[in-house]
């Protein structure tokens, strides 16, 4: 049972362009979501997260988007740049705060982008 | 700051040893590690829960006799997979984190493979 969906497994973009990656949750106590970033062979480096309380968090290139009614959220990468190729994976947490919490991950989106 | 790491970065055992891998957050005190395990093109899949100077919790379907987890101080947990088998051979990745923190720190993760 997969509560967090990434179903694009590839996503190839033209540098300067926008990327947007795509992510739809089913467990409705999820609270905050996150997105982390992975080349081959390496720990995930986080990116940029949001709470349930807010529908957008931008930081730098990166914007990320949360519609509750629809239980989906998206990254958006603009300008895309050639080192932004890396697997991106949504994550999501039903407990924030402190230090126990929980994540539970898609299966990632690779990035591919082309100079 | 934040920085985590794991040992070994990669190792090869014969079916029926055990390997013990190492995570280390080198320069802040983690309250609460977690493990997780990543199979080719899947999601990474958390394991258990570590609090340290307590038992793990591990999630539905892990093995608490063969994935020992040690959390026996604030800045070293070790996972070990015992009587390894071919099964087990995958990316298992740990992350840190504290109540000074939103978010988890991941290693660079560990490939296991198992003769």
């Amino acid at each position: 049972d997969q509560q967090v969906k990434q179903n694009s497994p590839s996503l190839s973009v033209q540098e300067g362009r926008i990327s947007i990656l795509n992510c739809d949750y089913t467990n409705s106590m999820f609270d905050y979501f996150l997105w982390y970033k992975k080349y081959p062979a390496e720990g995930p480096t986080f990116l940029i997260s949001i709470s349930s309380i807010k529908d957008k968090n931008e930081d730098g290139r990166f914007t990320v988007f949360l519609n509750k009614s629809a239980k989906h959220l998206s990254l958006h990468i603009v300008p895309s740049q050639p080192g932004d190729s890396a697997v991106y994976f949504c994550a999501a947490s039903a407990s924030r705060g402190g230090s126990n919490y929980k994540l539970t991950f898609g299966k990632g989106t690779l990035l591919t982008v082309n100079p | 700051g934040a920085v985590v790491s794991q040992h070994p970065s990669w190792v090869i055992c014969k079916s029926g040893t055990s390997v013990k891998i190492e995570c280390r957050s080198l320069d802040f005190q983690a309250t609460t590690m977690f493990w997780y395990r990543q199979f080719p093109k899947q999601s990474l899949m958390l394991m258990a829960t570590s609090n340290e100077g307590s038992k793990a919790t591990y999630e539905q379907g892990v093995e608490k006799d063969k994935f020992l987890i040690n959390h026996a101080s604030l800045t070293l947990s070790t996972l070990t997979v015992t009587s390894a088998h071919p099964e087990d051979s995958s990316f298992y990745i740990c992350s840190a984190t504290d109540t000074d923190y939103n978010e988890q720190f991941f290693g660079p993760g560990t490939r296991l493979t198992v003769l």
